[in-house]
């Protein structure tokens, strides 16, 4: 079945970092790939997506490129700032009819002053 | 503004108590879920719906029911025969998954005394 697998965590950073989040992904067929952040005591948000081979996702200063060919949707960001401190949630929405979203199990970032 | 309302936003059950989740959505999205997330975990599937009436197991259905008898409204209720009910829950809903990923709530926080 799908499966999502991301970096164990917690990542601490100091602020203006560069961030990388790695992810990769077991899928069939092109799936859909998407980053979800979630702040302390809150839901899950969108952060941003990707549906098809080499497309960039972005939002709010965060990039990701869907790489087929390593099955990877690594989460990126220049310049990391204290507000992103936050757990990181990748995820993949398969290719064939109706399907569910597989979430990873999550990456903590803290990003100190 | 479209969206998904969970509430309460805390909740506490006394031993032996059964108590309801609310969910409600006016995204008019088909499906919707829910999720159990303890503390430092991933997201584990309780529920899902795909429309009106009709509801499947997730990974951890025992002692867990739900009912989908409107679109809008997908309430999940802890029983007493789940013995480890303390957790963040969220219901989350969606419509052409691939494309857009899930819609979160915020949140009911279910702490048993």
């Amino acid at each position: 079945g799908d499966s999502v697998t991301q970096m164990e965590g917690p990542v601490t950073l100091s602020e203006e970092a560069f961030l990388t989040i790695n992810c990769t992904y077991t899928a069939t067929g092109y799936p859909s790939l998407f980053w979800y952040v979630q702040y302390p005591g809150e839901g899950l948000q969108l952060l941003l997506k990707a549906t098809k081979a080499d497309d960039k996702g972005s939002n709010k200063g965060f990039e990701a490129t869907y790489r087929k060919e390593t099955t990877s949707f690594h989460l990126e960001k220049g310049s990391v700032q204290v507000s992103d401190s936050a757990v990181y949630f990748c995820a993949l929405s398969g290719s064939g009819g109706y399907q569910k979203v597989t979430f990873g199990t999550g990456t903590k970032l803290q990003v100190i002053p | 503004d479209g969206g998904i309302t969970q509430s309460p936003k805390y909740l506490f059950r006394k031993e032996g108590q059964n108590v309801t989740l609310s969910c409600e959505q006016n995204l008019n999205h088909d499906a919707m879920y829910w999720y159990r997330q303890d503390p430092g975990q991933g997201l584990r599937l309780i529920y899902y719906s795909q429309i009106v009436n009709d509801f499947q197991k997730g990974d951890i259905a025992e002692g867990y029911s739900v009912s989908r008898e409107k679109k809008e409204s997908f309430p999940l209720t802890v029983t007493s025969a789940q013995k480890n009910p303390t957790a963040f829950y969220l219901c989350a809903s969606s419509l052409q998954e691939r494309l857009n990923g899930y819609t979160f709530g915020s949140g009911t926080r279910l702490t048993v005394v």
